[in-house]
């Protein structure tokens, strides 16, 4: 297995541009999370979904942060109008039901001017 | 609400020898699992081992090993014979029970190895 698959790897952009990240789970696993990482506030869960159905996205901080599962394969998740704060490496992790421990992406470092 | 505590942002091993990295939870539950995932400067979050609450015997991998002590809500990471690619920030992590996915993390321990 190619194991969850994240792009781009890096994305640049300017202030109030709209920002799409994309995600590829391992196949099978039935779960599906989106994290954000900083060096202030260390690894933050954004969102989770369950069989593509969003679980709790109480980690989302504002409306201009929106996450999708259309189908069991992919997910996105949008920033829109970016901002500087925005800035950070955006991991995506997949698991299963029957399985102990999250497997992450390679992560997408995002970087707003 | 289910804590993770790192009390240590940064800690430094000579190559091969050993050292122990600390953490403490917080949590009313009996059933959960508690995990250390590595991150070398490639960004790729790597877990490391794993322990599930009701084994009494501490999780080993090779050169990893805990010291779960469930009654203190402690968890260590020990690394025996440190190795250059050892260098990574370790972060403790948890997660409940009874298909509950959620895992908390800590905020990370960055280990410098000496050659």
């Amino acid at each position: 297995d190619a194991g969850v698959i994240q792009s781009p790897r890096h994305e640049v952009t300017e202030m109030g541009q709209e920002v799409t990240l994309r995600c590829k789970p391992i196949s099978g696993h039935d779960y599906l999370f989106w994290y954000r990482q900083t060096m202030m506030r260390g690894l933050e869960l954004l969102i989770y979904f369950n069989n593509n159905v969003p679980i709790d996205d109480s980690g989302m901080p504002e409306d201009r942060f929106s996450a999708k599962m259309p189908n069991a394969s992919f997910s996105t998740l949008k920033i829109q109008p970016s901002e500087p704060r925005d800035s950070a490496v955006y991991f995506c992790a997949s698991s299963s039901s029957w399985a102990y421990e999250q497997y992450f992406g390679p992560g997408t470092r995002l970087t707003v001017t | 609400a289910q804590t993770v505590t790192q009390s240590q942002p940064e800690m430094s091993v000579q190559e091969a020898e050993t050292v122990t990295l600390s953490c403490t939870y917080d949590t009313s539950e009996s059933d959960y699992y508690l995990f250390w995932y590595k991150q070398p400067p490639s960004r790729q979050m790597i877990l490391v081992i794993r322990q599930e609450a009701y084994k009494q015997q501490n999780a080993t991998e090779n050169r990893f090993s805990v010291n779960f002590q469930k009654a203190a809500k402690s968890f260590s990471l020990k690394i025996s014979d440190s190795q250059l690619g050892d260098a990574a920030m370790y972060f403790c992590a948890y997660r409940r029970g009874g298909g509950y996915q959620k895992v908390t993390f800590g905020i990370g321990t960055k280990l410098q190895v000496i050659p």
